[in-house]
This record gives structure tokens, sequence and C-alpha cells, in this order.
């Protein structure tokens, strides 16, 4: 029953690194997503998957990068970390997109802080 | 384009108080509407949803309507425990969106004892 497990659960990075998030599903769902959760504003997509081989920009994509090599995992690296990067990042996967009959599935979360 | 407007939070109730959280959308058609709660430390998960006007969404006690008239999806519950404190997203999903959701900014429930 693990459905999506994202790693690490925190992370520190001092401006001008990189590091990938990492992001698995379980569940063979074809579409997954990649979201940032800030203070006020709710959940903002940076990008997300129809599927293996498939990516494609949300509202938010400067400053990410993502690939889809298996269904099962959903990579989003940041190239040069910038304080605005400073944020709570989701990882939620479905069978469809975000359609009615097909809700949404997300992991726990990773903490990001950018000093 | 469409959007999501939640009532701001925190909301504060006592425990067993009758709740109410806003939740007004725009949108061209019929979307389908949602409800989404975050408890502390977790991610969301779906509390429940409704696909066209009058459609009553429910689940763990919580009901939503799906008001066509007044573009609205308010959640309701008539008796609030302390486990439900967390943060409630309102979502719609729609054609004109490629059905990727559009999401209100939340609203943090705190339920006292």
């Amino acid at each position: 029953n693990a459905g999506v497990t994202q790693t690490p659960k925190f992370q520190v990075l001092k401006t001008g690194q990189s590091m990938t998030l990492q992001c698995a599903q379980d569940m063979n769902h074809e579409y997954m997503s990649w979201y940032r959760q800030d203070p006020g504003m709710g959940l903002r997509l940076i990008h997300y998957s129809v599927g293996a081989g498939i990516t494609d920009q949300g509202e938010v994509p400067n400053g990410y990068n993502v690939s889809r090599s298996t269904t099962e995992d959903f990579p989003l690296r940041l190239l040069s970390a910038a304080p605005s990067q400073t944020s709570v990042y989701f990882c939620a996967s479905s069978s469809q997109g975000g359609s009615y009959n097909s809700p949404l599935h997300f992991g726990n979360g990773t903490r990001l802080t950018v000093t | 384009g469409n959007s999501v407007t939640q009532m701001e939070g925190p909301v504060t109730l006592s425990e067993e108080a009758f709740l109410t959280i806003n939740c007004t959308y725009t949108a061209t058609g019929y979307p389908s509407l949602f409800w989404y709660v975050q408890y502390p430390g977790e991610g969301l998960q779906l509390l429940l949803k409704a696909t066209k006007a009058d459609d009553k969404g429910s689940n763990k006690g919580f009901e939503a309507t799906y008001r066509k008239e007044t573009t609205s999806f308010h959640l309701e519950k008539g008796s609030v425990q302390v486990s439900d404190s967390a943060v409630y997203f309102c979502a719609l999903s729609g054609w004109d969106s490629n059905y990727q959701l559009i999401w209100g900014a939340g609203t943090k429930l705190i339920i006292k004892p």
C-alpha cells in the first residue's frame, strides 16, 4: 500500500546548488504531476506527464526540469536553486489527469529550503 | 480563465459546532468540483466530489452541493471534531483546462476541544 512515495522529506540547499526530488508510484497510473505549495497561494502546477516519455509544462515551470522514463517514476530537478524555490513540493498521480473519475493521489511532500 | 475562490482562514470553531467553508468558481461549461483535505504533515486526499448541477458529494459527515446558479460548492459539516482540523482545498476540473485541476488557496480549519 505504498501509493505515492516522495524523497527526501526535508532538504536544505544553498543558492546555486542542484538537486533532484524523487517521486515513485506503484498504482500503474499514467498521469503524474508536481506541485508547489506556498502560503496563501494554494497549489501551483509545475510540470506534468500523461505517460512514459511525455512531459508538459504547468503554470510555474521555470527553474525546474522533469523526465518520465518509466511509468513509476517522475523526478523533479532543480537546476540552480534560488530562494524563491523555497516551498513544499508535492507529487501526485492518477489514472487520468484530474478528471472526475480519477482523483489525484498525493505523496507526503518534500519541504525545501534554499538559503 | 477558470478560477476558484475560497474563504480565507483560519477558521476556528469549537467541537460540535456547525461548519461552512465557502467556495465559488468561475468556469465555462460544466466543470467537475472537488474538495480535498490536507491533514498536518501529509499530502492532500480527496474528500468529496460532484460532477453536475444539484449533485451532492458527501464523505465522513461532510457535504457539498454543486450550485450552478450561484457557481458555488460550499463545504458543510453538522458537528465538527478536533480530528477535522486540517487545510481544505476546493478545486475544479474541466475540458477547457485539459482536466488539470484548478485550485483554491486553501482554508485552514482549527477545531478547539
